[in-house]
């Protein structure tokens, strides 16, 4: 019972701007939006979360729509290391005895030269 | 970001025998550590839940007496995967949280068993 949907996967050039989405139009008013990476064979790495507000720090910036039902994750500007796997997910705060990270397929973004 | 190890970073075993994976979280006091399992170009599934001084809980389909979980402190985790098999060969990977903290993920163990 996927959450979230994201495309299987996309490309993007080195330099610029990659907008990576993500639906859920399910989420729940106490529910966050995570964004977590994958490199190839390694854990997964945090980029950034947020609830309603739009997000910026040093990796990344979120953008959520007033409805809360979609995301778009943005790579400011892209390059070959930012080649991963992109999951989006919804899951309740820190501090909830349901606390429970769930993966779903996520974006295989490629990035060329 | 918070710093979680997780050692070995691979291990090859024997069919039969038994490996251990251990989970530590460096800078932090992790209440809550998580497993998952994940096969060759599929998404991480989640094995188990752990809580420091409790017993684990499964998620649905996966062995508890197979794949053994200690979290007898606040930084450490192992998971034990008792006589394993070939189909036992994938990619584990620990993720440790404290109460107010997001998730942080160990590198992952790759196993293989011969």
């Amino acid at each position: 019972d996927a959450k979230t949907t994201q495309p299987p996967s996309m490309d993007c050039a080195e330099g610029r701007a990659a907008n990576l989405p993500c639906n859920h139009s399910t989420i729940s008013g106490n529910e966050y939006v995570y964004w977590y990476r994958q490199i190839h064979s390694q854990g997964p790495q945090y980029i950034i979360h947020g609830l309603k507000n739009n997000e910026t720090n040093e990796m990344a910036s979120l953008i959520i729509t007033e409805d809360r039902k979609s995301s778009t994750l943005i790579l400011p500007h892209a390059t070959l290391r930012d080649t991963a796997v992109y999951y989006c997910i919804v899951r309740v705060a820190p501090g909830s005895n349901d606390y429970k990270l769930s993966f779903g397929a996520g974006t295989t973004v490629t990035v060329r030269a | 970001g918070a710093v979680v190890s997780q050692h070995p970073s691979w291990v090859i075993c024997k069919s039969g025998t038994s490996v251990k994976i251990e989970c530590r979280s460096l800078d932090f006091q992790a209440t809550t550590m998580f497993w998952y399992r994940q096969f060759p170009k599929q998404s991480l599934m989640l094995m188990a839940t752990s809580n420091e001084g409790s017993k684990a809980t499964y998620e649905q389909g996966v062995e508890k007496d197979k794949f053994l979980i200690n979290h007898a402190s606040l930084t450490l985790s192992t998971l034990t995967v008792t006589s394993a098999h070939p189909e036992d060969s994938s990619f584990y990977i620990c993720s440790a949280m404290d109460r107010n903290t997001e998730a942080f993920f160990g590198q992952g163990t790759r196993l293989t068993v011969v």
